[in-house]
């Protein structure tokens, strides 16, 4: 079975444009979480999706905004680009859990997006 | 404070030696925790996730201390391949969706 795929690998932009980072989850999955890593930090929470609805949203400014479609893939948008958004941004999906459990089971990671903004 | 720190390391290590990583986190009502590995440039990958009563795989063992708030993870037999940057992620509420990351600890092991 294909892993999280996510598309594109790598995106050069300048500041004042916008993103559109995309995500397919694992099969039979219906979480899907977003995430920016800088390098030497820890990947940092943006979002989190669970069947369509935003379940979880990290400390970022409301330049990012994320949506979750019908087959659970998942759309990352960024707007106004600053220099310091340059990051690998990371997409993970889980099953979800039942009854509202979504962050007992592990998340599994998409290969990235590496964005450069100039 | 960080609501997960973890030390930085690097840990340099000759192979074969037993190395343990510790993460603490800082919300007494975190619930589910995991251990990730990331090599250099890729993708954090699940390493194994934490029980409360402890659970090992293989040379790899991952424990919970809930009274002192951290969890620990040895590596037995360290291996060349097991050089990487070792993950903790803690998730404060299973029914919301937010899950948070130390900034890893660095292990090198050598020959």
């Amino acid at each position: 079975d294909a892993g999280v795929t996510q598309s594109p690998t790598h995106l050069i932009k300048t500041r004042g444009q916008h993103v559109t980072l995309r995500c397919s989850p694992i099969s039979g999955h219906k979480s899907v979480s977003w995430y920016q890593q800088v390098l030497g930090q820890g990947p940092q929470f943006i979002f989190q999706y669970y069947e369509k609805e935003e379940r979880g949203r990290g400390n970022f400014p409301d330049r990012f905004s994320a949506r979750q479609f019908p087959n659970y893939s998942s759309e990352l948008n960024v707007n106004a680009l600053l220099l310091g958004d340059s990051a690998l941004y990371l997409c993970a999906s889980s099953r979800g859990g039942q009854g509202g459990r979504l962050n007992n089971q592990p998340q599994h990671f998409g290969d990235g997006t590496r964005l450069s903004i100039l | 404070r960080k609501e997960v720190e973890q030390d930085p390391g690097p840990f340099n290590v000759p192979e074969g030696a037993t190395v343990a990583f510790n993460c603490t986190y800082s919300n007494s009502a975190s619930q589910s925790f995991f251990w990730y590995r990331q090599d250099c440039r890729k993708e954090p990958k699940l390493l194994m996730s934490v029980y409360s009563s402890g659970n090992e795989d293989g040379r790899f063992t991952a424990q919970l201390n809930r009274a002192s708030q951290y969890i620990s993870l040895l590596i037995r037999d360290s291996k060349l391949s097991d050089s990487a940057t070792y993950l903790c992620v803690v998730n404060f509420n299973t029914n919301a969706g937010k899950s948070t990351f130390g900034d890893g600890t660095t292990l090198t092991v050598k020959p």
